[in-house]
């Protein structure tokens, strides 16, 4: 199975803060990498596929990048609405794993 | 707009069965791959099973393989996942998820469910 590991576990910032968020896969996964949001108590919302493309409707402030193994997802203005946990999930191969997460808290 | 309504979960004694359903409705349901995902309290996401547009490709985690079994009903527009043998370590919300494309090979999620709780307790 590819393993998903993201960093950090968890990270304090304030609103207007740029904040990155890395995911490692185990193996090369080309650009089959897709980033979630999950807010307490809610279903995970979609926010970017294939590494980099955007989601209709998704504020602007997210992108993603990378390929083969390291990707990154950045949120270029932390809003209220972003605190959350964000997951990474390879779509490489079965079965389809996620990283831990990561829980972005107000500083 | 796309909803995907669970039912089924509830507290069932280890050994036992129990059956999850999934109502959709705001796309055409015959034309997408759908899912379960689960997470266990306070823990991440574990993807579970993957079924086709016509059931003909289907993928399991290996840590349901053999005790569960998913299934879709395209003309009822409902998923379901029949879980049999259940475990303490099955205690999660289970969510269903539904697929960008037809197949379930390089799978990943657009519109999830609120879930349904089940937990395995004697």
């Amino acid at each position: 199975d590819i393993q998903m590991t993201q960093s950090p576990s968890s990270l304090s910032a304030s609103v207007g803060d740029r904040v990155t968020i890395t995911c490692r896969a185990s193996q090369s996964i080309s650009s089959y990498l897709n980033w979630y949001q999950q807010k307490p108590g809610k279903a995970p919302k979609l926010l970017i596929n294939a590494a980099s493309s955007l989601q209709s409707g998704v504020p602007s402030r997210f992108s993603g990048s990378g390929s083969g193994t390291d990707f990154t997802l950045t949120i270029s203005s932390l809003q209220p609405e972003d605190f959350a946990t964000y997951y990474c999930q390879q779509s490489y191969n079965p079965p389809w794993t996620f990283g831990q997460g990561t829980k972005v808290e107000i500083k | 707009e796309v909803q995907l309504v669970e039912s089924g979960g509830g507290l069932v004694q280890p050994g036992r069965s129990l059956r999850l359903s999934c109502a959709a409705s705001g796309f055409t349901f015959d034309d997408y791959a759908m899912h379960w995902v689960r997470q266990a309290p306070g823990k991440g996401l574990e993807w579970v099973s993957g079924i086709s547009w016509n059931s003909g490709s289907i993928g399991y985690a290996d840590s349901v393989k053999g005790r569960f079994t998913i299934s879709r009903d395209n003309a009822k527009n409902s998923l379901y996942l029949q879980m049999n043998s259940l475990r303490a370590e099955d205690t999660a919300l289970y969510h269903c998820a539904k697929d960008r494309g037809p197949t379930v090979t390089r799978a990943h999620f657009d519109y999830w469910g609120q879930g349904t709780q089940v937990t395995v307790s004697s």
